[in-house]
């Protein structure tokens, strides 16, 4: 089993460009997220989904948007990059709400925004 | 608000013994838990607690006081490969994780 994947590792945008960020899981998880990590700050849940179709803001949702059309894929959109948009980001897994806090995550894509 | 309160950076010498305070404050409560980060790489999760007391697993405990808002994890036999970013994360009563900053634990020969 692979886990959680990311794609892409990497990424260098110049400030309105858009991108998407891929994330699957083949845990067969219903629950997926996606965090921002930044220097000094702990990890910030940017939007997240409880299920197939559906989708749900987090703590820091502005300048994202997020689909899941299918389970095992969560997706995370930028339409219009900026440079506070620099970060790290990690998409994570779980199997339900009681066990939201043992999350599984993918090994992160780093975005730089110019 | 909701907060989570750990050192930024520890130092300790490879063979001994560390401990890595974390104080919380979150509406309600559902668990208190740590992960690991390497420089580079995603969080991996370490422990667990909802109960007060000391959870044991190999040269890793972590220990929960609700009463206080407090909680640690000890790492015995310290081994270059445990230096890391360790992550203190509380859940509130909505099952919402609230991260802590992280502790840079650097160990030493």
């Amino acid at each position: 089993n692979a886990g959680v994947t990311q794609t892409p590792k990497f990424r260098v945008l110049k400030t309105g460009q858009s991108m998407t960020l891929l994330c699957a899981q083949d845990m067969n998880h219903e629950y997926m997220y996606w965090y921002r990590q930044d220097p000094g700050m702990g990890l910030r849940l940017i939007h997240y989904s409880v299920g197939e179709g559906t989708t749900a803001k987090g703590e820091v949702p502005d300048g994202y948007n997020v689909s899941r059309l299918k389970k095992q894929n969560f997706l995370l959109g930028l339409e219009s990059a900026a440079p506070s948009q620099t970060s790290v980001y990690f998409c994570a897994s779980s199997q339900g709400q009681r066990e939201t806090g043992e999350l599984f995550f993918g090994e992160g894509s780093r975005l730089t925004v110019l | 608000g909701q907060n989570i309160d750990q050192p930024t950076e520890m130092t300790a010498t490879e063979g001994a013994i560390v401990q890595i305070n974390c104080t919380y404050q979150t509406s309600g409560f559902n668990g208190l838990f740590w992960y690991q980060q390497h420089a580079g790489e995603a969080p991996t999760f370490l422990s667990y607690n909802v109960l007060d007391g000391l959870e044991e697993k190999g040269r890793f405990s972590s220990f929960l006081s609700r009463s206080k808002g407090y909680s640690y994890l000890l790492l015995k036999e310290l081994q270059m490969k445990d230096s890391a970013s360790y992550l203190c994360v509380s859940m509130d009563s909505n099952y919402q994780l609230i991260w802590g900053a992280g502790t840079k634990l650097i160990i030493k020969p």
